[in-house]
């Protein structure tokens, strides 16, 4: 079974602060897919990114990194210099290829204050 | 414009009332799901499509029905809704599986369902 775990409820940080949201993964597959989405007060998910398990290389868009690390079996996502429009809740999901589902964690309440 | 496609966006019903929530969707995807978000327990899957005619159980499919009669449609229904099912639903569609797209091939969302039973 595949299972998802997002540790941290809420998080409140300060405009410009860096943020980082903890995820990590548990599954036997050795072929999986990390994502993430955000999903702002509005209430639509929004696709951030995906990473295959066969890719270790570490992305970055803009003010957004993630940090993929198969030994610890986390897949974490920092924001840096935060600003008030990143407040949302964002969900780590897991999909296996022998599966057809995303597995989301329970996602993490973001709040950028200013 | 590649987009999944809700409606309602609200619903307010009572129990036992039947109701049917539809989804379609734009990029020939074969692939449909249902979720639903409830606070604290993030998305669960409820049932899923892998092609027209071809469902199968998620997680929670207790108290719901799905067909796919058409490949861009994989509408929701609720034969007797019940309290219990008051939640945000979220119809999802991609590729055949995410091992097959592209690099950054995701889940396309509708924009979700607020359902409340009465």
């Amino acid at each position: 079974a595949q299972k998802v775990t997002q540790a941290q409820t809420e998080i409140s940080v300060v405009e410009k602060e860096d943020v980082t949201l903890d995820c990590v993964y548990e599954t036997r597959d050795t072929t999986y897919y990390l994502f993430w989405y955000k999903q702002p007060p509005s209430g639509e998910l929004v696709f951030l990114i995906r990473r295959n398990s066969f890719d270790e290389q570490n992305e970055i868009s803009g003010r957004y990194s993630w940090n993929f690390q198969k030994s610890t079996s986390s897949f974490n996502f920092t924001i840096t210099a935060s600003q008030v429009v990143d407040s949302a809740v964002y969900f780590c999901a897991l999909s296996v290829n022998s599966g057809y589902a995303l597995n989301f964690g329970k996602g993490t309440s973001l709040l950028v204050t200013p | 414009e590649a987009q999944v496609t809700q409606n309602p966006r609200y619903l307010i019903t009572v129990t036992g009332k039947k109701l049917t929530v539809t989804c379609s969707q734009n990029m020939n995807h074969e692939y449909m799901s249902w979720y639903r978000q409830d606070p604290g327990l993030g998305l669960r899957q409820i049932y899923y499509s892998m092609n027209v005619e071809v469902t199968d159980k998620g997680d929670v499919p207790e108290g719901y029905k799905v067909s796919r009669k058409e490949k861009r449609n994989f509408p929701l229904i609720l034969e007797s809704p019940s309290p219990n099912q008051t939640s945000l639903y979220f119809c999802a569609s991609s590729l055949r599986d995410f091992g097959r797209g592209l690099r950054n091939t995701e889940a396309f969302f509708g924009q979700g369902t607020r359902l409340t039973v009465v």
